[in-house]
């Protein structure tokens, strides 16, 4: 069974730091990982997707790494702003007995302080 | 391009109600979720389809129903509402499974 963990529940930081958030997924077994965010109150929006094929992903400030082997992603933050805070949130695609499914961690919620 | 679009935002029902959460898409995805999220626990999926006419059960679909006559559209349908279904309903929807899900606004459900 997939099981997705992401530590801290809840980070805190100063404007302008850089800072790391984790995901963890027990089956190495992926065909990628997706990170998401969601702001207060919202549905969530897709940051990025990184292949299992891939060891990194960009988008702007944002950086996703990918390591299967040790079952773990990081997405970096560079230069942190107040409009960065939101929950993050992990997932990846799982199937089992014959039914798919997005796995996902229970989030991040990330709070950039002015 | 609306992406996905869900109504009613919020309701309010009695146990023993029943009511239709509507999603719509305008991508032509293939495939289309609902989830609900409650606090502290994550997202979990209710139904899924992966075409028009197919469907099938997520992790938590006890209490619910769904139908899938269109590529656009997806409801669920609440049967007797109790409060544990109190909850932020999520819809979404993708190419596939392992492509990126884009979802939906959310509808707030209380049940007293």
């Amino acid at each position: 069974k997939q099981e997705v963990t992401q530590i801290p529940a809840a980070l805190s930081v100063p404007e302008g730091e850089n800072l790391v958030l984790n995901c963890s997924f027990t089956d190495s077994a992926i065909y990628n990982l997706q990170w998401f965010r969601q702001d207060p109150g919202k549905g969530l929006t897709s940051l990025l997707l990184i292949q299992s094929s891939q060891r990194e992903q960009t988008s702007g400030r944002l950086n996703a790494s990918l390591d299967k082997s040790s079952g773990r992603s990081t997405l970096y933050i560079a230069a942190s702003q107040p409009g960065d805070s939101a929950t993050y949130l992990c997932a990846v695609p799982y199937a089992q007995g014959g039914s798919e499914k997005l796995v996902f961690g229970k989030g991040t919620k990330l709070t950039v302080n002015p | 391009n609306a992406g996905v679009t869900q109504t009613p935002k919020f309701r309010i029902l009695k146990i023993g109600q029943s009511m239709t959460l509507q999603c719509a898409q305008d991508m032509n995805h293939n495939y289309m979720y609902w989830y609900r999220q409650d606090p502290g626990m994550g997202l979990k999926l209710i139904y899924y389809s992966v075409g028009a006419g197919i469907t099938d059960k997520g992790e938590v679909p006890n209490g619910y129903n769904v139908s899938r006559s269109t590529t656009e559209y997806f409801p669920l349908r609440l049967e007797l509402a109790a409060p544990s279904q109190t909850s932020v309903y999520f819809c979404a929807s993708s190419y596939s499974m392992i492509d990126t899900q884009y979802f939906g606004p959310g509808t707030r459900l209380t049940v007293l």
